[in-house]
């Protein structure tokens, strides 16, 4: 089974700072790699797939990259509406699997 | 509007059993894999199982494999999981999944409002 492993677990953020958070896969997955945000109570949201691409109606302060084995979220500018948790999810094999989770909290 | 809607959650004994319905609207069913994802209470997300278009071919986590059936009835634009031997670590929100292509392998664009599975006795 391919592993997803992502950092931080947690991070404090203002409003208005960049943050990024890492996916790394334990073995090689192409741009197979998807990220969703998800808040309490709610079900996930599909941010971007395959690794770099924007879902349609994502706000472009979101962005991926990486490719292979080690990817990105990078947020530009944080707005109080991203303050969420944010996962990671190959789609290279099956069984899919999807990292712990980055919890963006308000600083 | 694509829409996706679970059913079928409630209290089970360990043991038990319990069949989850997903209605699907809103787009071609037929042409997009679907999938089964639970998040424990306070926990992470977790893909459970897999099915592709047609309902050939089925994909499972090794934690439910053996206990949990997946289907779909695309006819009628519904996903099914049938979930047998219930443990207490199946305690979970179950969500329904529309892959973001055709591919059986893929993430996850569209995702119902979630059903709460409890088994406890």
């Amino acid at each position: 089974d391919i592993q997803m492993t992502q950092s931080p677990s947690s991070v404090s953020a203002s409003v208005g700072d960049r943050v990024t958070i890492t996916c790394r896969a334990s073995q090689v997955i192409s741009d197979w790699l998807g990220w969703y945000q998800q808040k309490p109570g709610k079900a996930p949201k599909l941010l971007i797939y395959p690794a770099s691409t924007l879902q349609s109606g994502v706000p472009s302060r979101f962005s991926g990259g990486g490719f292979g084995t080690d990817f990105t979220l990078t947020i530009s500018s944080l707005q109080p509406e991203d303050f969420a948790t944010y996962y990671c999810q190959q789609a290279n094999s099956f069984p899919l699997t999807f990292g712990g989770g980055t919890k963006v909290e308000i600083k | 509007e694509v829409q996706l809607l679970e059913s079928g959650g409630g209290l089970v004994q360990p043991g038990g059993s319990l069949r989850l319905s997903c209605a699907a609207s809103g787009f071609t069913f037929s042409s997009y894999a679907m999938s089964w994802v639970r998040q424990a209470p306070g926990k992470g997300l977790e893909w459970v199982s897999g099915i592709s278009t047609s309902g050939g071919s089925t994909y499972y986590a090794d934690s439910v494999k053996g206990r949990f059936t997946i289907s779909r009835d695309n006819s009628n634009k519904w996903l099914f999981l049938q979930m047998n031997s219930l443990r207490a670590e199946d305690t979970a929100v179950y969500y329904c999944a529309k892959g973001a292509g055709s591919s059986s392998s893929n993430c996850f664009d569209c995702w119902g409002q979630g059903t709460l599975v409890t088994v406890s006795s």
